[in-house]
């Protein structure tokens, strides 16, 4: 069975810092991995989809890196402002999921102090 | 496009009370799943649709029901509610295929006392 951990479970920064996120997964057979935002009292917003076939994904100040053999993605958020501040959770989609079930992780809460 | 609409927004329910939770997208997506978040923690999945008249369990099924009459709509109800349902529920829907990417809806927060 797929397991998705993300550690640390929050994560506190200065503003300008660079943020590292972490996500993990124990069955490598996955399609993709997609990383989502999530705001208090709101849904969940796509930031980055990256395929199995993809080493890295980008966009704006989001770097996305996968490595399927050793089961692990990381987010890279470049110099993080207080509008960062949000819960990050990634999900897996894997090859064998009926109806591309994607199976997530915790999430990393994040705050950015001003 | 609204994308994905959920309502009601919140809801307070009493024990052994019954409520149906709305989702409607308006994307003409194949797939839809419903999951419920509880403080702290990540989304579990509940019930999945692949298309209209086709559901299926998901992690945590017990004390809920779904029907899927038209691509637009999949509603979620919860019979003799308990307090173990109090949580936050989401809907959402993708294309089928495995490049992309799954949208939310904004989800309804449910206190059963």
């Amino acid at each position: 069975k797929q397991e998705v951990t993300q550690i640390p479970a929050a994560l506190s920064v200065p503003e300008g810092e660079n943020l590292v996120l972490n996500c993990s997964f124990t069955d490598s057979a996955i399609y993709n991995l997609q990383w989502f935002r999530q705001d208090p009292g709101k849904g969940l917003t796509s930031l980055l989809l990256i395929q199995s076939s993809q080493r890295e994904q980008t966009s704006g100040r989001l770097n996305a890196s996968l490595d399927k053999s050793s089961g692990r993605s990381t987010l890279y958020i470049a110099a993080s402002q207080p509008g960062d501040s949000a819960t990050y959770l990634c999900a897996v989609l894997m090859i064998k999921a009926a109806g591309n079930k994607l199976t997530f992780g915790g999430g990393t809460r994040v705050l950015v102090k001003p | 496009n609204a994308g994905v609409t959920q309502t009601p927004k919140f809801r307070i329910l009493k024990i052994g009370q019954s409520m149906t939770l709305q989702c409607t997208q308006d994307m003409n997506h194949n797939y839809m799943y419903w999951y419920r978040q509880d403080p702290g923690m990540g989304l579990k999945l509940i019930y999945y649709s692949v298309g209209a008249g086709i559901t299926d369990k998901g992690e945590v099924p017990n004390g809920y029901n779904v029907s899927r009459s038209t691509t637009e709509d999949f509603p979620l109800r919860l019979e003799l509610a308990a307090p173990s349902q109090t949580s936050v529920y989401f809907c959402a829907s993708r294309q089928p295929g495995a490049y992309n990417e799954q949208f939310f809806g904004p989800g309804t927060r449910l206190t059963v006392l």
